[in-house]
C-alpha cells in the first residue's frame, strides 16, 4: 500500500516567486495537515484539513494557503517568497482529525 | 515560544553504548508521542504515551512519561549505528496539530 506521497522532492525558487506543493494521503485518509521543517528546527504546523476544510492554521502569514479536494489530496501555496522559506515541508495524513498522522517525505523547497 | 524543549541537542556516541534523551515542558501534556526521522524522511511514530508514570518498551527503546506529565524521556540500550537519526517529541492537540520540539541528533558510530 502507498504511503503518503509527496511532489516535488526537490524545488529550487526564487525569491518573490509562487510555489505549489502537492500531497496525496493514504488511502482513506480524510485528513492531510502540513508542516514546516527548517534545518535544525522539528516540525511547525502550518495547516490542517478535514473532509476539504481547514480545521487548523498556524502562526504563518497570509502568503501560506493550502485547499483539499474531492479525493482528499492537498495542495500547499505559499507566494511571494522568501529566503526564510526554504525548509523541508512535511504533508501528514490521517484517517479522522484525531488519529494517528503518518507523514510522507517531504518537498525539500529552496529559496535563492 | 518553544513549548517543549529537548536535550541534549546532539549526541553522538559508539555502537553498543546506553543513552538517554529528554523531553520537558512546562505545562502538562495530555498525551506525547516519540518520533524518529531519518535525513531526507519524514519522521515515523515510535510510541505515545498517555499516563503520567507510563513506561512504554518497544526492542531496545524505553519510554517514560513523568508522573506530573510535564516530562518524558527515551532510553536506547547498546545503541546500534541503525538508531542514528533525529527523535522529535511532540504534545498532540489532536493527530493534525502536533507541537514537536527541536529534537535530539543522534550518531552512533560503528
Amino acid at each position: 500500500d502507498a504511503g503518503v506521497t509527496q511532489s516535488p522532492t526537490h524545488l529550487i525558487k526564487t525569491r518573490g516567486q509562487h510555489v505549489t506543493l502537492r500531497c496525496s494521503p493514504i488511502s482513506g485518509h480524510k485528513s492531510v495537515s502540513w508542516y514546516q521543517q527548517v534545518l535544525g528546527q522539528g516540525p511547525q504546523f502550518i495547516f490542517q484539513y478535514y473532509e476539504k476544510e481547514e480545521r487548523g492554521r498556524g502562526n504563518f502569514p497570509d502568503r501560506f494557503s493550502a485547499r483539499q479536494f474531492p479525493n482528499y489530496s492537498s495542495e500547499l501555496n505559499v507566494n511571494a517568497l522568501l529566503l526564510g522559506d526554504s525548509a523541508l515541508y512535511l504533508c501528514a495524513s490521517s484517517l479522522a482529525s484525531n488519529t494517528e498522522a503518518f507523514f510522507g517525505q517531504g518537498t525539500r523547497l529552496t529559496v535563492v | 515560544t518553544q513549548l517543549l524543549e529537548q536535550s541534549p541537542q546532539f549526541l553522538s556516541i559508539q555502537e553498543g553504548e546506553n543513552l538517554t534523551v529528554y523531553c520537558n515542558s512546562s505545562s502538562v501534556f495530555s498525551s506525547l508521542q516519540w518520533y524518529r526521522q531519518e535525513p531526507g524522511e519524514g519522521p515515523v511514530l515510535l510510541v505515545t504515551v498517555v499516563t503520567g508514570g507510563e513506561v512504554k518498551k518497544l526492542k531496545r527503546l524505553t519510554f517514560q512519561f513523568g508522573d506530573a506529565r510535564k516530562d518524558s524521556s527515551l532510553h536506547i540500550t547498546a545503541a546500534q549505528p541503525g538508531d542514528t537519526g533525529l527523535y522529535l517529541c511532540a504534545k498532540e492537540a489532536n493527530a493534525g496539530k502536533s507541537t514537536f520540539g527541536d529534537g535530539t541528533t543522534l550518531t552512533v558510530k560503528p
